[in-house]
C-alpha cells in the first residue's frame, strides 16, 4: 500500500532556530501533500496544502512566513518552522495520495520540542 | 469545519464487536465518508471509506444509512490493539481533497 515517510520523527531545538521536516511519498507521486499540527489531547488541525511546483495554500490563521512549505518534486514536501518558539512545540504530520476518491495516507509524524 | 459529529468516547469488551457511530447530516451527494484511526503518538491510519453502499475490508465494515446522514464503523472482533481515536471524516469535493478532522471517538477496548 501507499507509504508516506516523515523525517525526523523527533527533534529538539532551541528557541529562535529553524527546523525542517521532510515528507516523502515512497511508492507514488504526489502533486499535493497536506501538513497538519496536533497539540496534546486535541485533534489534527490542517495547516496548509502543499502543491508541487507552486505556492502552498495556507489555512486561515496559519502564518505562511513562519511555516515555510516547499514542494519541489513529486515525492518530497518540506515544512520549515522558522524562528521557532516554545509555543510551536507540537506534533506535525503530513499526508499525501488520495487522487480521486482514493484515501490519503499519513506519515508517522514529527514531535517538535522547542526549548 | 468538520462536517461530522461523533461521541467523544466508547468502551468495548475484547472479542466483541465495536460499533462506532457518526453523524454527517449535511453531507452532499458526491462526498465520501472516510474513517481513520490514530494510536497514540502515531500518524492516522486509513481504515475504510464509502459513498453510499456498505463496504467491508480486512479491517472493518462501514454501514451508511440510505439517506447518507449517518454511518457506523464496525470492528467485528475488537482486540486491545484496536484501542485508538477513531475519526469519521467527510471529504469535501471542492477543496482539493483535504481532510478536515473532527474530535473523533476515543475507543477503549477492555479485557
Amino acid at each position: 500500500g501507499a507509504v508516506v515517510s516523515q523525517h525526523p520523527s523527533r527533534v529538539i531545538c532551541k528557541s529562535g532556530t529553524s527546523v525542517k521536516i521532510e515528507c516523502r511519498s515512497l511508492d507514488f507521486q504526489a502533486t499535493t501533500m497536506f501538513w497538519y499540527r496536533q497539540f496534546p489531547k486535541q485533534s489534527l488541525m490542517l495547516m496548509a496544502t502543499s502543491n508541487e511546483g507552486s505556492k502552498a495554500t495556507y489555512e486561515q490563521g496559519v502564518e505562511k512566513d513562519k511555516f515555510l512549505i516547499n514542494h519541489a518534486s513529486l515525492t518530497l514536501s518540506t515544512l520549515t518552522v522558522t524562528s521557532a518558539h516554545p509555543e510551536d512545540s507540537s506534533f506535525y504530520i503530513c499526508s499525501a495520495g488520495g487522487t480521486g476518491h482514493s484515501p490519503l495516507h499519513f506519515g508517522n509524524g514529527t514531535r517538535l520540542t522547542v526549548t | 469545519d468538520a462536517k461530522t459529529t461523533q461521541p467523544p468516547s466508547m468502551d468495548c469488551a475484547e472479542g466483541r464487536a465495536a460499533n462506532l457511530p457518526c453523524n454527517h447530516s449535511t453531507i452532499s451527494g458526491n462526498e465520501y465518508v472516510y474513517w481513520y484511526r490514530q494510536i497514540h503518538s502515531q500518524g492516522p491510519q486509513y481504515i475504510i471509506h464509502g459513498l453510499k453502499n456498505n463496504e467491508t475490508n480486512e479491517m472493518a465494515s462501514l454501514i451508511i444509512t440510505e439517506d447518507r446522514k449517518s454511518s457506523t464503523l464496525i470492528l467485528p472482533h475488537a482486540t486491545l490493539r484496536d484501542t485508538a481515536v477513531y475519526y469519521c471524516i467527510v471529504r469535501v469535493e471542492n477543496q482539493g481533497g483535504k481532510l478536515i478532522f473532527g474530535q473523533g471517538t476515543e475507543l477503549s477496548v477492555k479485557p
